[in-house]
């Protein structure tokens, strides 16, 4: 059964970097895909960034300056990077696994941005 | 880039309703088309993807159609488990876009 969990800090200052882990279960890191998405309260769901084995990465256009996955295989994780954060950045985060569309999501992590 | 456009935003149905909801993409996209179910405070649920796919587990009153630009979601008899929130998207490695997504309440 795949499972997925999100962990990083709940609240990030302005300016700083928002910097997200998602462990892995009962998937392969090096055969599937991973994704981050994100949802503002009260709002629609926004496509973050995908990486695909072994290294290639896809951006939403929107925020492609400003953010950078990365996969660790042996522990069994990936990860979010998001510099220069603004309130606007204030989301629930999702890490997904990208097969056949986003098949299984972790539980998602509320990250606030204030000061 | 491609957007996606679902109606309505909202819809008001009771139980055993049968519920049409419609994606339009703003180009042909063949049939990258997923739909979703999203609960309060929950991730969302694949539902169906490659337009008429039904995911492993999903029942079978959900149903996915259409190809090129306009898609539908129907449930063809609505049961309590239903009241929700459904999302489309365009599922394409570069491009990963969704609806602004359909609530479905109880009238």
């Amino acid at each position: 059964q795949v499972q997925l969990q999100e962990s990083g800090p709940g609240l990030v200052k302005p300016s700083e970097t928002l910097s997200l882990t998602c462990s892995v279960s009962g998937a392969s890191m090096t055969t599937s895909h991973w994704s981050w998405i994100r949802q503002p309260p009260g709002k629609g769901l926004e496509w973050i960034a995908s990486i695909y084995n072994p290294e290639t990465t896809f951006y939403n256009p929107s925020l492609k300056s400003r953010v950078r996955l990365s996969v660790d295989t042996s522990k069994k994780q990936f990860s979010l990077n998001l510099i220069s954060v603004t309130a606007v950045d204030t989301a629930v985060y999702f890490c997904a696994r990208r097969a056949a569309a986003f098949d299984y999501w972790g539980q998602g992590i509320l990250v606030t941005i204030s000061s | 880039d491609i957007q996606m456009t679902q109606s309505p935003s909202t819809l008001s149905a009771s139980i055993g309703d049968r519920v049409t909801i419609t994606c339009r993409a703003s180009q042909t996209i063949g049939t990258w088309l997923a739909w979703y179910q999203q609960k309060p405070g929950k991730a969302p649920k694949l539902l169906i993807y490659m337009a008429s796919i039904l995911q492993n587990g999903v029942p079978s009153r959900f149903r996915g159609s259409g190809a090129g630009t306009e898609f539908t979601l129907t449930i063809s008899s609505l049961q309590p488990d239903d009241f929700a929130t459904y999302y489309c998207q365009l599922y394409e490695s570069s491009s990963e876009t969704f609806g602004q997504g359909t609530k479905v309440e109880m009238k």
